[in-house]
């Protein structure tokens, strides 16, 4: 298994372009969450989804839409980047059926967004 | 969810135990105390997680006081690789399937030396 794959790893933007980070997860999860990371920070949460089909905002919402795809895959949009934007992405997913594992959340490798 | 409160670093001899504190004094009784750790430029990783009882397993072990008012996560031959930011995380359990959010504080930077 692959676990949590994002898409892309780094990418670099112009203020007011658009851009949408992807997320896929193979592990059959009900739940998938979008966290940003500035430096010397913690995650804050930008955007969750329970269950296919349903979103919710988190902590930090503005200036971002997201999409539950499927199960499988969860997308965040950025529509209009600005320099705020620049931040580490990190999307991860969890179960809430495995007993053992209830609600420990895998995280992907991340991606690096640099808006100028 | 409960606010937590960690140390902003902590050392520690390669080989000897890491003992990190956290203090969760607001928690409430359905509450449970989670830690991630997150290696440089990586993901979060789950570590353990607990209620009351002390928990063991293959990375670490969590002693909960029996106030439930703090805790500490025990790295018992840390090595190189714990060099990490290590995360408390205070969070009630919600049944029915829902979500699970997780909020996440700056943590404690543990950095083992040779």
């Amino acid at each position: 298994n692959a676990g949590v794959t994002q898409t892309p790893k780094f990418q670099v933007l112009k203020t007011g372009q658009s851009m949408t980070l992807q997320c896929a997860q193979d592990m059959n999860h009900n739940s998938m969450y979008w966290y940003r990371q500035d430096p010397g920070m913690g995650l804050r949460l930008i955007y969750y989804s329970a269950s296919e089909g349903t979103t919710d905002k988190g902590e930090v919402p503005n200036g971002y839409n997201v999409s539950r795809l499927n199960k499988r895959e969860f997308s965040l949009r950025l529509e209009s980047a600005a320099p705020s934007q620049t931040s580490v992405y990190f999307c991860a997913s969890s179960t809430v059926h495995v007993a053992r594992a209830e609600n420990e959340q895998f995280f992907g490798p991340g991606t690096r967004l640099t808006v100028l | 969810d409960a606010k937590t409160t960690q140390p902003p670093s902590m050392d520690c001899a390669e080989g000897r135990a890491a003992n990190l504190p956290c203090n969760h004094s607001t928690i409430s009784g359905n509450e449970y105390v989670y830690w991630y750790r997150q290696i440089h430029s990586q993901g979060p990783q789950y570590i353990i997680h607990g209620l009351k009882n002390n928990e063991t397993n293959e990375m670490a072990s969590l002693i909960i006081t029996e106030d439930r008012k703090s805790s500490t996560l025990i790295l018992p031959h840390a090595t190189l690789r714990d060099t990490a930011v290590y995360y408390c995380i205070v969070r009630l359990r919600r049944s029915g399937g829902s979500n699970y959010k997780l909020t996440f504080g700056k943590g404690t930077l543990l950095t083992v030396n040779p």
